[in-house]
């Protein structure tokens, strides 16, 4: 089966750790990007990466990082300098082409502890 | 920057009656948009899309609507079941904005027995 996968579903964190969040697809799409949602609210940027090797802040990048060393994989580290990181974490991709969807991940909730 | 809202967060429809979901959108550059349906503690499933040079698209039991003048968006559900019950969002892509999404908030729909 095609699709995009978050591990873990639900991740405990100390104040002052840093995680990493993993998300792996196999739809072979170049894209690849990391929402946070809070409670009742929309979904928010913090990284894109259109192709290998190569990514761009979105929104809310300060306290984040990621890398792109395979199509495939986008990780996402959490890092000690987000001062807020409790929230559900959204992983999605998509095909090249200007009007194409994209496909999301089931997320990962994440708890500070 | 551009803003996606949502006219209302929340929406309580009978059991086969019809649903209207609206949103509204800023950017008049934005020449891509979709809905996405989000169950509680999931990613967002793709539902619709429809591109800037279209009024009107139909799915199965859903229909979007687009009004580029006033620059609002809408879904609309035919025959609403307990299983779409969730929250939807609106998201709308401006050219040159590298397939970037922005999301609204949301609208959570509860279909009523």
């Amino acid at each position: 089966d095609g699709g995009i996968t978050q591990s873990p579903k639900y991740l405990f964190r100390k104040e002052g750790q840093n995680v990493t969040l993993s998300c792996e697809q196999n739809l072979n799409h170049d894209a690849m990007y990391w929402y946070r949602q809070d409670p009742g609210q929309g979904l928010r940027l913090i990284y894109y990466s259109q192709i290998v090797n190569d990514f761009q802040k979105g929104d809310i990048a300060e306290g984040y990082s990621v890398s792109r060393e395979k199509k495939e994989s986008f990780p996402l580290t959490v890092t000690s300098a987000q001062k807020n990181p409790t929230a559900f974490y959204l992983c999605a991709c998509t095909a090249a082409g200007p009007y194409n969807e994209q496909f999301f991940g089931p997320g990962t909730r994440l708890t500070v502890l | 920057g551009e803003s996606v809202g949502l006219h209302l967060p929340t929406l309580s429809v009978q059991e086969g009656d019809n649903s209207i979901i609206n949103c509204a959108y800023s950017n008049s550059a934005s020449d891509y948009f979709i809905w996405y349906k989000q169950e509680s503690g999931k990613g967002p499933q793709f539902i619709i899309d429809i591109r800037s040079n279209m009024d009107k698209r139909q799915g199965q039991r859903v229909t979007v609507l687009l009004n580029k003048t006033v620059k609002h968006l809408s879904l609309q559900i035919a025959a609403t079941q307990p299983g779409d019950s969730a929250v939807y969002f609106c998201a709308d892509r401006f050219s040159g904005s590298a397939r970037q999404l922005t999301f609204g908030s949301g609208t959570q729909l509860t279909v009523l027995p």
